[in-house]
């Protein structure tokens, strides 16, 4: 398989505890891409890599949120201090450095905190 | 990126062709006219994009207007796998921003 791959799928957490999201995108792509969507929204953009360096952050994205891409291939998303309100899906996608910006997305991490 | 207006949902008869509307007056000149849809419990999926001119490809059509005001996706032959909530972004490279689409039901 060779499209964006998110783990875990699923995750179940109580409030205060953190968690971590990997995304490892196709391999060729070199811009990655998170995202988050809640029930009955469209995908919310919180932060984007080219390579190895963020080169855009949300105001979605809050202290407790950090993201990395250290290597330029693989991504984590960490989430500290959970809240109830984090719950969502989280999508991660990857793209070509062009201009034309086709995303590819992967199947998201779904996070419920209780 | 340019706001996009859509209609909340609308149905469609299966092997009917099916016709998503998309405004986007406030379009810039090297902004793309993007459409992605999103099946249940998927991650989106690119459809199609253009700039100026008309395009076609396996899955669609998008047609924009010569202002560049709006767009419509053509599905030509709708199937029940259709049914999923469509996007229409306006934006230029990079980043995507989405707005909540417009959930398309095929029907037999």
């Amino acid at each position: 398989d060779t499209g964006v791959s998110q783990n875990p799928r699923h995750k179940i957490t109580k409030r205060g505890q953190n968690v971590t999201f990997r995304c490892d995108p196709i391999s060729e792509h070199n811009r990655l891409y998170w995202y988050r969507q809640t029930l009955g929204q469209g995908p919310e953009f919180l932060t984007y890599f080219q390579n190895e360096a963020q080169l855009e952050k949300s105001r979605l994205l809050s202290d407790r949120f950090s993201a990395e891409r250290p290597k330029g291939s693989f991504s984590t998303l960490e989430i500290q201090r959970t809240e109830q309100g984090d719950s969502a899906m989280y999508l991660c996608a990857s793209s070509q450095n062009r201009i034309t910006g086709e995303l590819f997305f992967g199947e998201g991490s779904r996070l419920t905190v209780l | 990126d340019a706001k996009t207006t859509q209609p909340t949902s609308m149905d469609c008869a299966e092997g009917r062709a099916a016709n998503l509307p998309c405004n986007h007056s406030t379009i810039s000149g090297n902004e793309y006219v993007y459409w992605y849809r999103q099946i249940h419990s998927q991650g989106p999926q690119y459809i199609i994009h253009g700039l100026k001119n008309n395009e076609t490809n396996e899955m669609a059509s998008l047609i924009i207007t010569e202002d560049r005001k709006s767009s419509t996706l053509i599905l030509p032959h709708a199937t029940l796998r259709d049914t999923a909530v469509y996007y229409c972004i306006a934006s230029g490279w990079g980043k995507l921003q989405f707005g909540a689409g417009t959930q398309v039901v095929v029907t037999p």
